[in-house]
């Protein structure tokens, strides 16, 4: 099973949005509507962002938002802060019964 | 609080076994698929290998398979990663994480997300 494709990073300015793509196939991303995205800080664990493709947990803010368009998921960040710095990283259900992460990209913000 | 801590970590040489365990708190156990994720240093996020509820369905990456065996104890509210034959590339951080957000359906019969993670136990494959 290969990594979904991430960029390696993606930059913005406080107050743009930027968007990431997770780049998948048939038998991940574009077979499912079970894809996640995740944040992650230096030395911490991964915190649940976005699940089933564009549904927001509780406590997360609405800046975030997702989508997908046949095999390539994305993440929105609207109204980008200092605070959304870190690495993403997706994830999806195969039809494997497995599950895949991207590669993941880090967020700058200038 | 919903809380999974991790242990079991440790130096190891390449060919011997480690055992790791993830303990479980503030959540009915085995409502929950658990899985294990590792993250090599200064690397990406690797799914490692999952386990449904019962124990019925049970997954493994490529990378793992017929080396690493997960198990869990829902008397005891644990998991469990038997890891065999280790090799240097294994080294890295390894977390438990429990599934949710399963789509308003049960997370028994449904993949969910990783809603919740534990902070990690280091494991180092070296001579």
């Amino acid at each position: 099973q290969s990594a979904l494709t991430q960029p390696a990073s993606v930059s913005g300015s406080p107050g743009q949005s930027i968007t990431i793509s997770c780049t998948g196939t048939t038998s991940d991303i574009g077979g499912y509507n079970y894809v996640s995205w995740y944040q992650q800080h230096p030395g911490k664990a991964p915190k649940l962002m976005i699940y089933d493709v564009s549904n927001r947990p509780s406590g997360v803010s609405n800046r975030f938002s997702g989508s997908k368009s046949g095999n390539t998921a994305s993440l929105t960040i609207s109204g980008l802060q200092a605070e959304d710095e870190g690495d993403y990283y997706c994830s999806s259900f195969t039809s494997s019964s497995t599950r895949v992460f991207g590669t993941g990209t880090k967020v700058t913000v200038l | 609080e919903v809380q999974l801590v991790e242990s079991g970590g440790g130096l190891v040489q390449p060919g011997r076994s480690l055992r790791l365990s993830c303990a479980a708190s503030g959540f009915t156990f085995d409502d929950y698929a658990i899985h294990w994720v590792r993250q090599a240093p200064g690397k990406g996020l690797e799914w490692v290998s999952g386990i449904s509820w019962n124990s019925g369905s049970i997954g493994y990456a490529d990378s793992v398979k017929g080396r690493f065996t997960i198990s869990r104890d829902n008397a005891k509210n644990s998991l469990y990663l038997q890891m065999n034959s280790l090799r240097v590339e294994d080294t890295a951080l390894y977390y438990c994480a429990k599934v949710g957000y399963c789509g308003g359906d049960s997370c028994r019969t449904t993949p969910g997300s990783f809603e919740i993670w534990g902070q990690g136990t280091m494991v180092t494959v070296s001579s």
